[in-house]
């Protein structure tokens, strides 16, 4: 079955460390994306990447980093600058073409401790 | 600034009745707007889109409606059921902004049996 794996679903990382958060989509897509949800907040863009070797700062990027060296992989790093790194964190993709819609992975729930 | 806006961030509903969440939005360059649910712990579920060029879309159940010229779209679930029980986040592309998805913060929805 096509989709999007998150992977692992609950994370806990020491205060001041690095972290890398996995998301793989066999769905063939071009676009990918990496969002944050807070408690009562709506889904916040951090980073996104249209294309292979190419990606581009959302809302809220700092404290963040990415790659995508291939076009089914998109990781995010949060660092240990990301002052309020606790949070829930999706990734998505898309064909990125006009009016279509994302998909959605699990999430990756994210506890700083 | 939000630029896409749920301002009930609640809403309860008997079962069998309409239950209808509202979305406003600012940004003239949205032009592809969609609904997705949303269980808590899990990644968002995409369940219906409209495109500016409409003002109405329906999928069984569920009925987009678009008003454009008061920047408003809405969502109606006819007849509610209890399985509808969740967070309803409503999200717009932007075709000059990579369609990228920007959503509200969304609204909780409860179908009382």
């Amino acid at each position: 079955d096509g989709g999007i794996t998150q992977s692992p679903k609950y994370l806990f990382r020491k205060e001041g460390q690095n972290v890398t958060l996995s998301c793989e989509q066999n769905l063939n897509h071009d676009a990918m994306y990496w969002y944050r949800q807070d408690p009562g907040q709506g889904l916040r863009l951090i980073y996104y990447s249209q294309i292979v070797n190419d990606f581009q700062k959302g809302d809220i990027a700092e404290g963040y980093s990415v790659s995508r060296e291939k076009k089914e992989s998109f990781p995010l790093t949060v660092t240990s600058a990301q002052k309020n790194p606790t949070a829930f964190y999706l990734c998505a993709s898309s064909t990125g073409s006009r009016n279509t819609e994302a998909f959605f992975g699990q999430g990756t729930r994210l506890t700083v401790v | 600034d939000q630029q896409v806006k749920q301002n009930s961030p609640s809403l309860s509903v008997q079962e069998g009745r309409i239950s209808i969440l509202n979305c406003d939005y600012t940004n003239s360059m949205f032009d592809y707007f969609l609904w997705y649910k949303k269980y808590p712990a899990e990644g968002p579920t995409f369940l219906i889109s409209i495109s500016s060029i409409k003002d109405k879309n329906e999928d069984g159940r569920f009925t987009v409606f678009l008003n454009k010229s008061a920047k408003h779209l809405s969502l109606h679930i006819v007849p509610s059921q209890p399985g509808d029980s969740a967070v309803y986040f409503c999200a717009a592309s932007d075709w000059a902004g990579s369609y990228q998805l920007t959503f509200g913060k969304g609204t909780k929805l409860s179908v009382i049996p």
